[in-house]
């Protein structure tokens, strides 16, 4: 069974544009989760989405947002980077998303902002 | 208050040492607790998943929930240095988000 897949896996990006990042979930998985992963704050919960629903957030500005297609697949996008932007960006699904499933996380996209 | 709060190392002991990794949080209504186990250039991968409190064994790993302390531990027994990774912790919080630890980078000499 595959598992999640991010890409690209690495990107370098200047202030002031944007990026997006994708993620493809093991198949039959219909909940997506992203997170920001930073030596200072750790791994930090960004969304979640669930049949295309963005079904919970965390705190971030809105410069951060997402999708998710019918296929379950999800986008991440960055408007406007900051050099604080750069970071691990990890996506994880599960099931259904619920406190009893077990998240499969990927192997992240390392955001690089010069 | 952080929700859940982890010291983050690093960590040093040598092959076959008792490891204690140990997180407190701030709510005593959490109920799912995880450790999860991240090695270098990967992403994190669930080690154990304990709903409310007591103890859990897996093999060398034991997760342990007290809640009168809000304070949960991971030991792992026999440490092996191909347990030398960054172990993190987590709650989901009343809000229904996966809220992480720091994480505590372990290496096993061997």
């Amino acid at each position: 069974k595959a598992g999640v897949t991010q890409t690209p896996r690495y990107l370098i990006k200047t202030r002031g544009q944007q990026v997006t990042l994708s993620c493809s979930p093991i198949s039959g998985h219909r909940s997506v989760s992203w997170y920001q992963q930073t030596p200072g704050q750790g791994l930090q919960f960004l969304f979640e989405y669930f049949s295309e629903t963005q079904r919970n957030k965390g705190n971030f500005p809105g410069r951060f947002s997402g999708r998710q297609f019918s296929n379950s697949r999800s986008e991440m996008n960055v408007s406007t980077l900051e050099l604080g932007d750069s970071a691990l960006y990890l996506c994880a699904s599960s099931r259904s998303g619920s406190r009893t499933d077990t998240q499969y996380f990927g192997p992240g996209t390392r955001l690089t902002v010069l | 208050q952080k929700e859940v709060e982890q010291d983050p190392g690093p960590l040093s002991v040598p092959e076959g040492a008792i490891v204690s990794l140990n997180c407190t949080y701030s709510n005593s209504a959490f109920q799912y607790f995880m450790w999860y186990r991240q090695y270098s250039r990967k992403g994190p991968e669930l080690l154990m998943y304990t709903y409310s409190s007591g103890n859990k064994e897996d093999g060398r790993f034991t997760a342990q929930v007290d809640k009168s302390s809000k304070y949960i531990s991971l030991f792992i027994r026999d440490s092996q240095p191909s347990d030398s990774a960054t172990y993190l912790c987590a709650i989901y919080n009343q809000g229904g988000k996966l809220i992480f630890g720091q994480g505590t980078e372990l290496s096993v000499k061997p």
